[in-house]
């Protein structure tokens, strides 16, 4: 069945230093994998994607994910958290027979300043 | 472009009361989508649509309907409240679904719904 599991509830780390929030995923066939964040009390707003290509993918406000096709992971990364990205973020997949999209359950980045 | 919009941001409804929520996007997107969002549980698909007049079921539609009368609009009806329902609900649109399923989708900033 197709899956995506955000090990970590919450990630803590110190402004300045480096930041990496985990995904992993199931899903038969190509994936499509989507990164999304969400500050309180708004919408959820899209990072960055994966749809083919390189393994490595840069979004939005310094963000970039790494497609690990053999650990089928997507872990979203920055190289100097800020505390102003402290809130939650999303990993979706979509793909599979179904191709359903399918959201984590989410991961609390706290930036300690 | 106003993006996705929705309305109310906050509702207080008795058990049993009925209430339409609405959304509207001015990008022309084909497909809109309503999600619930609850602790732990990330965003669940509630109803979707590909396009006017073509609605469809996610993974929790029940005790909900939806219309897609325009391409702009897509509300979505409570029939009779309950307090499951107690939820943050949000709205997303995307250019395309199905064959282009790689786009992403834009979200509305919510409704935060009490059902007492």
């Amino acid at each position: 069945a197709q899956s995506v599991a955000q090990p970590e509830d919450q990630v803590n780390v110190a402004e300045g230093n480096p930041l990496t929030v985990k995904c992993t995923y199931s899903v038969s066939g190509n994936p499509y994998l989507f990164w999304y964040v969400q500050y309180p009390n708004r919408g959820l707003q899209f990072l960055l994607k994966y749809i083919t290509g390189d393994n490595l993918v840069k979004g939005s406000y310094g963000f970039e994910a790494e497609f690990n096709k053999s650990q089928t992971s997507f872990h979203l990364k920055k190289p100097s958290a800020l505390v102003s990205d402290s809130a939650l973020y999303f990993c979706l997949v979509r793909g599979g027979a179904t191709n359903k999209l399918i959201f984590g359950t989410g991961t609390l980045l706290a930036v300690q300043p | 472009n106003a993006g996705v919009t929705q309305t109310p941001k906050f509702q207080v409804l008795k058990t049993g009361q009925s209430m339409t929520l609405q959304c509207a996007q001015d990008m022309n997107h084909e497909y809109m989508s309503w999600y619930r969002q609850d602790p732990g549980m990330g965003l669940r698909l509630i109803h979707y649509s590909v396009g006017a007049g073509i609605t469809d079921q996610g993974e929790v539609p029940n005790g909900y309907n939806v219309s897609r009368s325009t391409t702009e609009d897509f509300p979505l009806r409570l029939l009779s409240a309950a307090p499951s329902q107690t939820s943050v609900y949000f709205c997303a649109s995307s250019v395309t679904s199905g064959g282009s399923s790689y786009n992403e989708q834009f979200f509305g900033p919510g409704t935060r719904l009490t059902v007492l």
